[in-house]
């Protein structure tokens, strides 16, 4: 199964909002309502984000949020702040018991 | 607090074996479906493997499928990962996470190295 489209990179100033797309296939984005997304700092484990599409683990801040349209998942993060630079991965249930995550993207706070 | 802390990682010889170890804390093992994933240095999240709550139900990636072997002591709350056959491109961190949102990964632990060079 091909990895999930993601841009490479993405950038805002504080304050401002950055969306993130994550393109899939019917097979499994478009297909199941299971796409998560995964914050990254270097060097450390990912972070669990948003999950179920659009729901927020405890202690995530309401300044993350996720949406879906078709094969597209979308995460979104308004009012950036500078802890906000990370590497966000998103990943979706692909049928036959397998997930598969995004190519991820690099997102800066200018 | 929820802590899952790997080991067993390091360098190995192509075709060579590894078995790395997920020790799990402050939750309930027991109840949970565990999963194993894997990062190339500088590359993207690949998912590995997964196991339910009493070790029935047990998936795979084709990559890794007929070399990996996934398996969970729940009496001491460990997960563990065998691989046999390695290749260099096994070569990453792998980390094991905790199945505690449907079809997602809510902790992960810091994961360790395997590097398979000869």
């Amino acid at each position: 199964q091909s990895a999930l489209t993601q841009p490479p990179s993405a950038s805002g100033s504080p304050g401002q909002s950055v969306t993130i797309s994550c393109t899939g296939t019917s097979s499994d984005v478009g297909g199941y309502n299971y796409v998560s997304w995964y914050q990254q700092h270097p060097g450390k484990a990912p972070k669990l984000m948003i999950y179920e599409v659009t729901k927020r683990p405890s202690g995530v801040p309401d300044r993350f949020s996720g949406s879906k349209s078709g094969n597209t998942a979308s995460l979104t993060v308004s009012g950036l702040q500078a802890e906000d630079e990370a590497d966000y991965y998103c990943s979706s249930y692909g049928g036959s018991n397998n997930y598969v995550f995004g190519t991820g993207t690099k997102v800066t706070v200018l | 607090e929820v802590q899952l802390v790997e080991s067993g990682g390091g360098l190995v010889q192509p075709g060579g074996s590894l078995r790395l170890s997920c020790a799990a804390s402050g939750f309930t093992f027991r109840s949970y479906w565990m999963f194993w994933v894997r990062q190339a240095p500088g590359k993207g999240l690949v998912w590995v493997s997964e196991i339910n709550s009493d070790g029935s139900s047990i998936n795979y990636a084709d990559s890794v499928k007929g070399r990996f072997t996934i398996s969970r002591d729940n009496a001491k709350s460990t997960l563990f990962l065998q691989m046999n056959s390695l290749r260099v491109e096994d070569t990453a961190v792998y980390y094991c996470a905790r199945g505690g949102q449907p079809a997602a990964f809510d902790y992960w632990g810091r994961g360790t190295l395997v590097t398979v060079s000869s």
